[in-house]
């Protein structure tokens, strides 16, 4: 597999709690995405890193890149009981002409009100 | 709704049956996606098209058959599927040059 482990599997924080998601790979990327799903839908794009960036912030939510270690982190600032999801790391990587995306198992946050 | 549309939302259908998810987008992506989600485990890259090249996953089973006429539409259609092919199947797509992609609601598949 191209794609290792999210840590951790499931994680449940107050609200208002930080959360951290742990993400590692095996390969060379372009770049690393993290997406949201909230329960049974589809997902949603939620901040993209790329290889020559160490950090990025996008309202809330905070990722760092760690190239030498092959990982990424989504740091989720004060939370809400919407933030409640599945959140997937996923790399993107090149297949002759075509690029796709290679996902994690996830990591599914609660945040209890 | 993010621009991706896949119809039905669920599908109840059996060992023999053939039927077809269908996924159409018009924000002038031109390249197309499925992928499965199976219960506790990472999504799996079905089947990509991209300018007009199709890039599959050789662990795919054949009863699984994609088609693309157009750079707007994507269908998947299933025979003889088995129970443990029942996932939810998510389509995307992605414009040329651009790393965003946008996912479907998915169709959620109950093979009996």
């Amino acid at each position: 597999s191209q794609q290792g482990e999210e840590d951790p599997q499931a994680l449940s924080i107050q609200e208002g709690e930080n959360a951290t998601m742990n993400c590692s790979y095996k390969t060379s990327i372009n770049n690393l995405q993290w997406y949201r799903q909230n329960s049974g839908r589809g997902l949603v794009h939620l901040i993209l890193i790329r290889s020559n960036e160490r950090e990025k912030h996008s309202g809330r939510l905070r990722v760092t890149l760690d190239t030498s270690k092959k990982s990424s982190s989504l740091l989720i600032t004060a939370s809400r009981a919407a933030d409640t999801a599945s959140y997937f790391c996923a790399i993107e990587i090149s297949s002759g002409s075509a690029r796709q995306l290679t996902f994690g198992s996830g990591t599914q946050l609660t945040v209890l009100p | 709704e993010t621009g991706v549309t896949q119809t039905p939302r669920h599908l109840v259908m059996g060992m023999t049956n053939k039927k077809s998810l269908k996924c159409e987008q018009h924000l002038g992506h031109n390249a197309m996606y499925w992928y499965k989600q199976s219960a506790k485990k990472p999504l799996e890259l079905m089947f990509v098209y991209s300018l007009e090249e199709r890039v599959e996953n050789n662990s795919v089973p054949s009863r699984f058959s994609p088609e693309c006429p157009n750079s707007s539409h994507l269908f998947l259609h299933l025979h003889t599927l088995q129970p443990e092919d029942s996932a939810l199947y998510l389509c995307a797509s992605r414009a040329t040059g651009s790393h965003g992609y946008t996912f479907g609601s998915g169709t959620r598949l109950t093979v009996v």
